[in-house]
């Protein structure tokens, strides 16, 4: 089945320490994203890349980087500069983007604790 | 820039109870609207979309009209059931401007027996 698969599911990083996010999806989509959901809050967007090897700043890309070296794998690295990254980290994807064609679709998150 | 304002939760009914979750958007041009739902601990599912005006989206009994003139997109279904219990977002995209999705803060949902 296609679909977008994040891992891991639950992962926890300690203070200073770099931590890595996987996103890989099988649906052939040109655009995929990162988004941050904290309680009570929507999602926001971290950053987005809409081909292989470019990649653009969302709203709070600060203390986050990100690579896409392949069109199927866009993996999200959370730094030591994210001074508050604990969240539920969402990665999403498109197909081309076109009227009436612009449906994300979305895997099942990894929720981020620092101890 | 473009915004998402949903009615705040959490909302508790009945079931078989007629559920409305309000939704009003801020945005240049012509963006296209949508209803996300989560369910706890997992992602975002699609639950329906309206790409221009007076379109009607719908899905498992769940209804929402494209309404420029009040910029709403209000989530409606006549006879809610338990398993629908969840939290809910609505979002806007514009497809030329790199397809991001802009989120309303989500409204929660329980449904009672």
């Amino acid at each position: 089945d296609g679909g977008i698969t994040q891992s891991p599911k639950y992962l926890f990083r300690k203070e200073g320490q770099n931590v890595t996010l996987s996103c890989e999806q099988n649906l052939n989509h040109d655009a995929m994203y990162w988004y941050r959901q904290d309680p009570g809050q929507g999602l926001r967007l971290i950053y987005y890349s809409q081909i292989v090897n470019d990649f653009q700043k969302g709203d709070i890309a600060e203390g986050y980087s990100v690579s896409r070296e392949k069109k199927e794998s866009f993996p999200l690295t959370v730094t030591s500069a994210q001074k508050n990254p604990t969240a539920f980290y969402l990665c999403a994807s498109t197909a081309a983007l076109q009227e009436g064609n612009t449906e994300a679709f979305f895997g099942q998150g990894t929720r981020l604790t620092v101890v | 820039g473009d915004s998402v304002t949903q009615m705040e939760g959490p909302v508790t009914l009945s079931e078989e109870a007629f559920l409305t979750i309000n939704c009003t958007y801020t945005a240049t041009g012509y963006p296209s609207l949508f209803w996300y739902v989560q369910y706890p601990g997992e992602g975002l599912q699609l639950l329906l979309k309206a790409t221009k005006a007076d379109d009607k989206g719908s899905n498992k009994g769940f209804e929402a009209t494209y309404r420029k003139e009040t910029t709403s997109f209000h989530l409606e279904k006549g006879s809610v059931q338990v398993s629908d219990s969840a939290v809910y977002f609505c979002a806007l995209m514009h497809y030329n401007q790199g397809g991001k999705l802009i989120f309303g803060q989500g409204t929660e949902l329980s449904v009672k027996p």
